[in-house]
């Protein structure tokens, strides 16, 4: 298995392009999540899936928007880039609709935001 | 949100016991006590959870107290691959909520 993997690694944008960060896993876990983290922050929730055509939103979910067409691809589009969406992404997911189960997280994606 | 308090750093020497504790008083009947850690320029890494009672696996030991106000995770052999933030994280199963974390600092 290849795990939860996430592509790219890096990308700088310019202010107001759009781009979608890609998110995939061949665990067939139904729960899937997007997270950003801020140099020196925890973690924060963005959006979140618990299952093909379910999303929700999670503390951070402003200028950002997700789909689950399929149970393994939950992709990130980040719509008008600005500079304070500049950070690292990281996606996971985890067995089950609840994240009581152990979540798998992917290598992260760092955007830059000039 | 129920929160959880920890201090923001600690030191260890390799091959010694660490002990990283985690205040949550205001933990609810249904929260588990999840433990990630993340190693530097890496996603983090499930640790341990538990519920009421002390939980071991390959990695570590958790200890909950009586009340279940705070918790001890317990890394039994420090090893310079344990330096990492460790969260400490309350789970009511919908979503997790990071905090600041400990810094796990280990001394050769």
């Amino acid at each position: 298995n290849a795990g939860v993997t996430q592509t790219p690694k890096f990308q700088v944008l310019k202010t107001g392009q759009s781009m979608t960060l890609q998110c995939a896993q061949d665990m067939n876990h139904e729960y899937m999540s997007w997270y950003r983290q801020d140099p020196g922050m925890g973690l924060r929730l963005i959006h979140y899936s618990v299952g093909a055509g379910i999303t929700d939103q999670g503390e951070v979910p402003n200028g950002y928007n997700v789909s689950r067409s399929t149970t393994e691809d939950f992709p990130l589009r980040l719509l008008s880039a600005a500079p304070s969406q500049t950070s690292v992404y990281f996606c996971a997911s985890s067995y089950g609709d609840t994240t009581y189960n152990e979540q798998f997280f992917g290598p992260g994606t760092r955007l830059t935001v000039l | 949100d129920a929160k959880t308090t920890q201090p923001n750093s600690m030191e260890s020497n390799e091959e010694e016991p660490v002990h990283l504790p985690c205040n949550h008083s205001t933990i609810s009947g249904t929260d588990y006590i999840h433990w990630y850690r993340q190693l530097p320029s890496q996603g983090p890494e499930y640790v341990i959870h538990g519920l009421t009672s002390n939980v071991n696996n390959r990695m570590a030991s958790l200890a909950i107290a009586e009340d279940r106000k705070s918790s001890t995770l317990i890394l039994h052999r420090a090893t310079l691959r344990d330096a990492a933030v460790y969260y400490c994280i309350l789970n009511a199963g919908n979503m997790l909520t990071f905090g600041g974390g400990t810094r796990l600092m280990v001394k050769p």
